[in-house]
């Protein structure tokens, strides 16, 4: 199985801070990584697939870089709403991981 | 715009087996693949499996001795089965498409676009 690995696995932050998020796959996994956000008690939701593809109606703050085993996924200015837990998925080859979750908490 | 919506037992007695349904509404099975993902209280997901609306599946090794996926187009349904279940296989259970291209015939997936609210079920005696 291909492991996730995401760091770090918690950080502050403020509003209007830029924050990046960084996700590495055991092995290569060209750029078949995607970014979800996860609010409590809520499914996750896409946010970035194919490493740097912003899914429709995601705003524009959220963007992806990567390629091969380490990928980022930077907010350029967080904003209240941000706040959740974001994980990284490869869907490479099966089975698809997941990993750890990186929670974004308010500073 | 595609709603998912997981139903089945939330309680199942240890041993016994696992069974949700998740219905498509406001579009269709067919063309597409599903997935079953789950998460225990407080940790991250885990994916269980997937089916292609033709009926082939794939799960993941971790659970494939337990689990079966199936589709029934007719009804707009996806079906999971779990069975000899355990505590530990208290989770929430989501069901979602998966976003898939083509090329030179091989299908590349492209991330998990449309996401059942979550159903929990808890494995207890």
């Amino acid at each position: 199985d291909i492991q996730m690995t995401q760091s770090p696995s918690s950080l502050s932050a403020s509003v209007g801070d830029r924050v990046t998020l960084t996700c590495r796959a055991s092995q290569t996994i060209s750029t078949f990584l995607n970014w979800y956000q996860q609010k409590p008690g809520k499914a996750p939701k896409l946010l970035i697939y194919a490493a740097s593809s912003l899914q429709f109606g995601v705003p524009s703050r959220f963007s992806g870089s990567g390629s091969g085993t380490d990928f980022t996924l930077t907010i350029s200015s967080l904003q209240s709403e941000d706040f959740a837990t974001y994980y990284c998925q490869q869907s490479y080859t099966t089975p698809l991981t997941f990993g750890g979750g990186t929670r974004v908490e308010v500073k | 715009q595609v709603h998912l919506q997981e139903s089945g037992p939330k309680l199942v007695k240890p041993s016994e087996t696992l069974s949700l349904t998740c219905t498509v509404s406001g579009g269709s099975t067919n063309t597409y693949y599903w997935s079953w993902i789950r998460q225990p209280p407080g940790k991250g997901l885990e994916w269980i499996g997937y089916i292609y609306y033709s009926g082939s599946t794939n799960y993941n090794p971790s659970l494939k001795s337990r689990v079966t996926v199936s589709v029934d187009t007719s009804k707009n349904e996806i079906s999971l089965k779990l069975n000899s279940v355990t505590p530990a296989d208290t989770a929430v259970y989501y069901c979602a498409r998966i976003q898939w291209g083509e090329t030179s015939g091989n299908h590349y997936f492209y991330g998990l676009d449309v996401w059942g609210q979550g159903t929990t079920v808890t494995v207890s005696s």
